[in-house]
């Protein structure tokens, strides 16, 4: 988890409200992503940005939304649109140096309920 | 399309066995492909990866997992298990960004 830190770590909301989930890293990485993880799905790919200003969409990214303003952060909007949620979101990076041999690194995740 | 299968979804064994935990892939190309680990309610710790070379690759905790290209296979291993590697692992493979399993809870009993 060292490097990369996810906010808040519990996160409650009401339907039809939007939330906003945090994540910094200090590795100095170029790409940062986000996942969804739920149970006995494994996790799932919504967003990723390999550039600041620059994101693509993944398998999941309806009702979600990103923004990479700045190199070390990479916030993920969870929008009203999203109909399920639930689940636990995880955030990783990783370089650029050599491509798809690059490791990701993982934050600690933020587990997000909507009552 | 890039994909991995893990076909258990549940591995038991006892503190001092040797532990496996399987993977299988299907990719075109050379495969890139990694192990994490999940304790309850944390993040993916990175186990090992393999990108070309020697079919068995050494990681973290004393894990290492081989690289078998005629059998599509990159199965974990571990020579004596402990309790403290109980947890969720996840095969993935790099395509450009991971594609993972669904994950195989390894339980170890003393």
């Amino acid at each position: 988890d060292g490097g990369i830190t996810q906010s808040p770590k519990y996160l409650f909301r009401k339907e039809g409200q939007n939330v906003t989930l945090s994540c910094e890293q200090n590795l100095n990485h170029d790409a940062m992503y986000w996942y969804r993880q739920d149970p006995g799905q494994g996790l799932r790919l919504i967003y990723y940005s390999q550039i600041v200003n620059d994101f693509q969409k993944g398998d999941i990214a309806e009702g979600y939304s990103v923004s990479r303003e700045k190199k070390e952060s990479f916030p993920l909007t969870v929008t009203s649109a999203q109909k399920n949620p639930t689940a636990f979101y995880l955030c990783a990076s990783s370089s650029l140096r050599t491509g798809k041999t690059d490791t990701q690194y993982f934050g600690p995740g933020t587990r997000l309920t909507v009552l | 399309a890039q994909s991995v299968a893990q076909p258990e979804d549940q591995v038991n064994v006892a503190e001092g066995n040797p532990l496996t935990v399987k993977c299988t892939y299907s990719v075109s190309g050379n495969p890139y492909l990694f192990w994490y680990v999940q304790y309850p309610n944390r993040g993916l710790q990175f186990l090992l990866k393999y990108i070309t070379g020697d079919n068995l690759v050494k990681g973290s905790y004393g894990f290492e997992a081989e690289f078998n290209k005629s059998q599509t296979s990159f199965h974990l291993k571990k020579p004596s298990a402990l309790v403290s590697d109980s947890a969720l692992y996840f095969c993935a493979v790099r395509d450009p960004t991971l594609i993972f399993g669904q994950g195989t809870t390894l339980q170890v009993k003393p």
